[in-house]
């Protein structure tokens, strides 16, 4: 399978706990993204990176959610001090970016990790 | 603000009875418009992307039009295996992000 996989799948941390969760790309893509999405909500646009350079956050983005990209590969998106308004669906996309080509705009999802915060 | 908006909410149907979707959007300046599919407790899942008003694309049951203002994801004659969320989202030219819509829940029964 050489589809975009993240890891874990399901996570339940207590009120205040630090998670971390990782995202590797689909192999060739130089573009990285994270979503987050609530319950009959669509994904929100939390932050991307192109290779290892984190270019555009979101306000969505607190001062306790770190994303890093080391080497351009693999993600993770860190949570600090967990709330429970932290509980939700999050998602990692990928694409690419060829010159000239329009198919570089189409980002490819993960399964996602499901976030629980008691 | 860029907004997309998403309707029905939710849509029940027969097998085979087609109908249409809708998205509409309000942007500073579309570069893209993406439909796809979502399945409960999974993550999206790609099906069309559109550039330019007039321009139309098809996969099985599913064709995808798009106006100056909107876009319609037509099903015809689905079955019970379309039961799903299908979001909508836009690009523009400001940024490389994904805007979504917060979806139609489709329903299909046999």
């Amino acid at each position: 399978d050489t589809g975009v996989s993240q890891d874990p799948r399901h996570k339940i941390t207590k009120r205040g706990q630090n998670v971390t969760f990782r995202c590797d790309p689909i192999s060739e893509h130089n573009r990285l993204y994270w979503y987050r999405q609530t319950l009959g909500q669509g994904p929100e646009f939390l932050t991307y990176f192109q290779n290892e350079a984190q270019l555009e956050k979101s306000r969505l983005l607190s001062d306790r959610f770190s994303a890093e990209r080391p080497k351009g590969s693999f993600s993770t998106l860190e949570i600090q001090r967990t709330e429970q308004g932290d509980s939700a669906m999050y998602l990692c996309a990928s694409s690419s970016s060829p010159r000239g080509t329009r198919s570089s705009y189409e980002q490819y999802f993960g399964p996602g990790t499901r976030l629980t915060v008691t | 603000e860029d907004q997309v908006t998403q309707s029905p909410e939710a849509l029940r149907l027969q097998e085979g009875e087609s109908s249409s979707l809708n998205c509409s959007y309000t942007v500073s300046g579309l570069r893209g418009l993406f439909w796809y599919r979502q399945d409960p407790g999974k993550g999206p899942e790609f099906l069309f992307t559109l550039y330019s008003a007039g321009e139309e694309k098809e996969k099985e049951r599913l064709k995808a039009t798009l106006t100056k203002k909107e876009s319609f994801l037509h099903i015809t004659a689905p079955k019970p295996e379309d039961s799903a969320t299908y979001l909508c989202a836009v690009r523009t030219y400001n940024t490389d992000k994904l805007i979504f819509g917060t979806g139609t829940r489709l329903q299909v029964f046999p």
